[in-house]
């Protein structure tokens, strides 16, 4: 079974600090893909990136970078500089199945409530 | 390229009533996923559809069941709603071929369900 864990409930940090976000995850399939996603009060879930088992490549895109780890199962998000803008919900998901096949069901963790003073 | 679209905002019920979501998947995109997100947690994956079959269910009981229809739009029926069933309702759409899903989920706005 998939399981995705997002182990901080919420952070709070001010306007210009660097902010890392969690994510281990448990699967038993060699190939899965892994996912972030930021969820305004508005509540749409918008897509941030998208990893593949054997890309452990790190990313990065302006202000934000992803450090993913086969090793520790891990696949964790970090942003740089954050603003007031970044305050969200963020989860963290998988997809198991050849690419992201199967059905595409995504598992998502319990999700990390970042707030961002100025 | 019209993004995902869901109707309506938000509903309140009461115990024991029927209700019917919608969606409209985005442009060019024919698989639609619905799923279920309770106040303070990670949306749960209710099912998928795909060439207007269920095509994958996650943990919920049949009183939720769904229809996509030609044009690729999709229903979430859910019957004899019970207090739990309020929720933050969320539709995904992508693309798939041969029923491999290709590229990413684009979520739509979601539906506010209030069961009194």
């Amino acid at each position: 079974a998939q399981k995705v864990t997002q182990a901080q409930t919420e952070i709070s940090v001010v306007e210009k600090e660097d902010v890392t976000l969690d994510c281990v995850y448990e699967t038993r399939d060699t190939t899965y893909y892994l996912f972030w996603y930021k969820q305004p009060p508005s509540g749409e879930l918008v897509f941030l990136i998208r990893r593949n088992s054997f890309d452990e490549q790190n990313e990065i895109s302006g202000r934000y970078s992803w450090n993913f780890q086969k090793s520790t199962s891990s696949f964790n998000f970090t942003i740089t500089a954050s603003q007031v803008v970044d305050s969200a919900v963020y989860f963290c998901a998988l997809s198991e199945g050849a690419g992201g096949t199967s059905y595409g069901k995504l598992t998502f963790g319990q999700g990390t409530i970042l707030t961002v003073h100025p | 390229e019209t993004g995902v679209t869901q109707s309506p905002t938000h509903l309140i019920k009461t115990r024991g009533q029927q209700v019917t979501l919608r969606c409209s998947s985005q442009s060019g995109h024919n698989t639609v996923s619905w799923y279920q997100q309770a106040l303070g947690q990670g949306p749960q994956f209710i099912f998928q559809y795909y060439r207007e079959e269920e095509n994958g269910r996650g943990n919920f009981p049949p009183r939720f069941s769904g229809l996509q229809f030609p044009n690729y739009s999709s229903e979430l029926n859910v019957n004899a709603l019970e207090l739990d069933d309020s929720a933050l309702y969320l539709c995904a759409s992508s693309l798939a071929v041969g029923g491999i899903r290709l590229g990413e989920q684009f979520f739509g706005p979601g539906t506010r369900l209030t069961v009194l």
